[in-house]
C-alpha cells in the first residue's frame, strides 16, 4: 500500500497569503505523476482541484496549482481567497491495488 | 455533467449489514470510462476507498474491507449499491458515491462525487 504523508497538519494564514501544502509518497509512486488534490469544506463532499500532479480541474481558478513527481508533490494557493480555508487532501492512483488518501491539511484563517 | 446521490439508512444495528444506493444522473452509468465507487470518511477523519464496480463486470475491492464489501449496479434503475456485512462501530462514517474516471486505460480520480450521507452503527 502506499502511503500518502501530508505536512503540515494545519496551516494558519491570513487572505491573500500564500499556501504550500506537501505530499509525499512512500514508495515512489511508479506512475510518477499519478496524483490527485481535493478540496473539502464543512459538511460537503471532496472537490477535485488537481490530476496528474499538475493539471487544474474544470472551473478551477488559476491561483491553484501542483507541482511535483514520483515522490515529493505540492498544492500551491497563491494568493489566499476567503472561501480557500478548508481541508486539503492528496489521493495517489498509481497503485490500483488500493487508491490511497493523504490524512488531510487543515487551512484556518490566523 | 453526472451528478450522484447517496440514499440509505442513517443508522444500522452491529452485526448487521450497511446498505447504501448511489443514484446516477446526468449521464449513463454504462459509459466506458467511469468506475462507480465507494468511499467512507469516519468523522473528523480521513478518507478510505473502498471499491468500485463496471458495467462491464469488473470491480475491485480495498483488500482492508474485500471481505466485507459488495458494489453492484443496477443499469435499469441507474443505481449502483454497496452493502458492508458485520458492520462495528468502526463503520460508523459519511459515505460518499464518487466516479473513478479512466483515462487512456488508466485508472485516475475521483470525480464528480455525491453529497455525501452519514451512516452510524449502534
Amino acid at each position: 500500500e502506499i502511503v500518502l504523508t501530508q505536512s503540515p497538519g494545519t496551516l494558519s494564514l491570513s487572505p491573500g497569503e500564500r499556501a504550500t501544502v506537501s505530499c509525499r509518497a512512500s514508495p515512489t509512486l511508479i506512475n510518477r505523476n499519478f496524483l490527485a488534490w481535493y478540496q473539502q469544506k464543512p459538511g460537503q463532499a471532496p472537490r477535485l482541484l488537481i490530476y496528474g500532479a499538475s493539471n487544474r480541474a474544470t472551473g478551477i481558478p488559476d491561483r491553484f496549482s501542483g507541482s511535483g513527481s514520483g515522490t515529493d508533490f505540492t498544492l500551491t494557493i497563491s494568493r489566499l481567497e476567503p472561501e480557500d480555508f478548508a481541508v486539503y487532501y492528496c489521493q495517489q492512483y498509481s497503485s490500483s491495488v488500493v487508491y490511497t488518501f493523504g490524512q488531510g491539511t487543515k487551512l484556518e484563517i490566523k | 455533467q453526472v451528478r450522484l446521490q447517496e440514499s440509505g439508512p442513517g443508522l444500522v444495528e452491529a452485526s448487521q449489514t450497511l446498505s447504501l444506493t448511489c443514484n446516477v444522473s446526468g449521464g449513463s452509468i454504462r459509459r466506458g470510462d467511469y468506475h462507480w465507487s465507494w468511499i467512507r470518511q469516519p468523522p473528523g477523519q480521513g478518507l478510505e476507498w473502498i471499491g468500485y464496480t463496471h458495467y462491464s463486470g469488473s470491480g475491485n475491492y480495498n483488500p482492508s474491507l474485500r471481505s466485507r464489501a459488495t458494489v453492484s449496479l443496477d443499469t435499469s434503475k441507474s443505481q449502483f449499491s454497496l452493502q458492508l456485512t458485520s458492520v462495528t462501530a468502526a463503520d460508523s462514517a459519511v459515505y460518499y458515491c464518487a466516479s473513478l474516471v479512466v483515462i487512456d486505460g488508466s485508472f485516475g480520480w475521483f470525480d464528480p462525487w455525491g453529497q455525501g450521507t452519514l451512516v452510524t452503527v449502534s
